[in-house]
């Protein structure tokens, strides 16, 4: 059973580029959660989804950011027109329904210059 | 909405003492509380959880307690080895929340040999 899959691990935009990190959460969960980490400091709730639902995006910028959980696939963050604040690791974790335990994908580590 | 905060922000000690990091939340309807460890560039890993109705949970040399009327809950390390050099985070969730975890600010755990 593979653990939570996030890929790029790193990627590089330029100022007014888009983003799109992808996570595939483990088998059998159902639930996904995308967390925002800058750098020295904790982690960040931005939005938790399930399958073609997002539930809550109470902590996701309203402008540039939107993410999605379809039927298939992966569950996709979008970041439009990165801005150098925009550079930070972004963490995706899944738990199962009715679970609590969160586990977390490695990360993608996003830089913008 | 949850308020978690986390003391001390770094933490340094020799091999074989015990290491404490205490955490305090806000919201009264939080109910699980997991404990994560962050090495450099890695992801969070989940070390040990402890949910409402118990108040203290063990695994080797790891225990965690939970104070519910005061709202505090605790991470001890006990015989520490330079291994257990991390970023600690502690976390608070609620079912009713939809269990995204609020996270404190982390500890910066120091092993000395």
């Amino acid at each position: 059973n593979a653990g939570v899959m996030q890929n790029p691990r790193h990627l590089v935009r330029r100022r007014g580029q888009e983003a799109r990190l992808r996570c595939s959460p483990m088998k059998g969960h159902s639930h996904v959660y995308w967390y925002r980490q800058l750098p020295e400091e904790g982690l960040k709730f931005m939005v938790y989804l399930q399958k073609e639902n997002i539930i809550d995006e109470s902590g996701m910028p309203k402008e540039r950011f939107s993410a999605e959980f379809p039927k298939e696939g992966p569950s996709i963050l979008r970041i439009q027109q990165v801005v150098r604040g925009d550079s930070a690791a972004y963490f995706c974790a899944s738990s199962p329904v009715g679970g609590t335990e969160a586990f977390f994908g490695q990360g993608t580590r996003l830089t913008v210059v | 909405g949850e308020n978690v905060e986390q003391h001390p922000s770094t933490l340094s000690v020799q091999e074989g003492d015990s290491a404490v990091i205490k955490c305090t939340y806000s919201d009264s309807a939080s109910n699980y509380f997991p404990w994560y460890k962050q090495e450099l560039g890695k992801r969070p890993q989940l070390i040990i959880d402890i949910r409402s109705n118990v108040g203290e949970k063990k695994d080797q040399r790891i225990a965690v307690t939970l104070n519910k009327t005061a709202k505090h809950f605790s991470l001890h390390i006990t015989e520490t080895q330079p291994e257990d050099s991390a970023v600690y985070f502690c976390a608070a969730s609620s079912n009713n929340a939809g269990n995204m975890l609020t996270f404190g600010g982390g500890t910066r755990l120091m092993v000395k040999p």
